[in-house]
């Protein structure tokens, strides 16, 4: 699976959106990009993910760009609870490992 | 909401006794996984399965390691002897699709069973 680049802390307000960015400028074209987090205490847990077209789902937006080397999560309007550790991972579609490879993420802090 | 439970939710043990960490995956996935995540570092993929056996594991999952599914529910991590390094947040979790591949995507993980070696 190819190499995503993600900030390595992020710090926003309550109830303000909040845009997590993830370069993956050795993406192939059957890579899919997935987001998941992980709140404190707590095993990671599945966001939201993406191929080629924005994706918008109960918990987040996914935006991918025209050209798939970079993505954005959106979280629209940030609450405490989603202060949390936000991984950008490339799944392929075919084959490959079966373990997903969890970088060091974004450490998103939510300011009341 | 279905969910991944894991048991126990903290063990400690003396170096060299076994350890087993057991796990209930959601009852229609067919793939299973162990993670783990040392304190503060990243969470390492440790061991798939698949069709009762083993489909994949990393360098991590030495001899030391096993797991097994002992029946239609279950999934048990094993540490036959374990080290001060095992010290860590164990996640168990399960999914429909193989490594949560193609375009169903989700992995669910359990809140982790921490073990803390003495």
């Amino acid at each position: 699976d190819a190499k995503t680049t993600q900030p390595n802390s992020m710090e926003s307000n309550e109830e303000e959106p909040v845009h997590l960015p993830c370069n993956h400028s050795t993406i192939s074209g059957t890579d899919y990009i997935h987001w998941y987090r992980q709140l404190p205490s707590q095993g990671p847990e599945y966001v939201i993910h993406g191929l080629t077209s924005n994706v918008n789902n109960r918990m987040a937006s996914l935006a991918i760009a025209e050209d798939r080397k970079s993505s954005t999560l959106i979280l629209h309007r940030a609450t405490l609870r989603d202060a949390a550790v936000y991984y950008c991972i490339l799944i392929g579609a075919g084959g490959g490992a079966d373990g997903l490879t969890f970088g060091k993420g974004t450490h998103l802090i939510i300011q009341p | 909401e279905p969910e991944v439970t894991q048991t126990p939710s903290h063990q400690v043990t003396q170096m060299g006794q076994e350890v087993i960490l057991r796990c209930v995956p959601i009852s229609n996935h067919l793939y299973f996984y162990w993670y783990r995540q040392i304190l503060g570092q990243k969470v390492e993929f440790l061991v798939s399965f698949y069709n009762n056996e083993i489909s994949e594991k990393s360098e991590i999952f030495d001899d030391q390691f096993s797991v097994e599914r002992p029946d239609g529910s279950n999934f048990t991590l094993k540490i036959r002897s374990t080290k001060l390094e095992d010290s860590a947040m164990y996640f168990c979790a399960s999914s429909e699709t193989r490594g949560g591949r193609a375009n169903t995507g989700e992995l669910f993980f359990g809140e982790g069973s921490r073990l803390t070696v003495l």
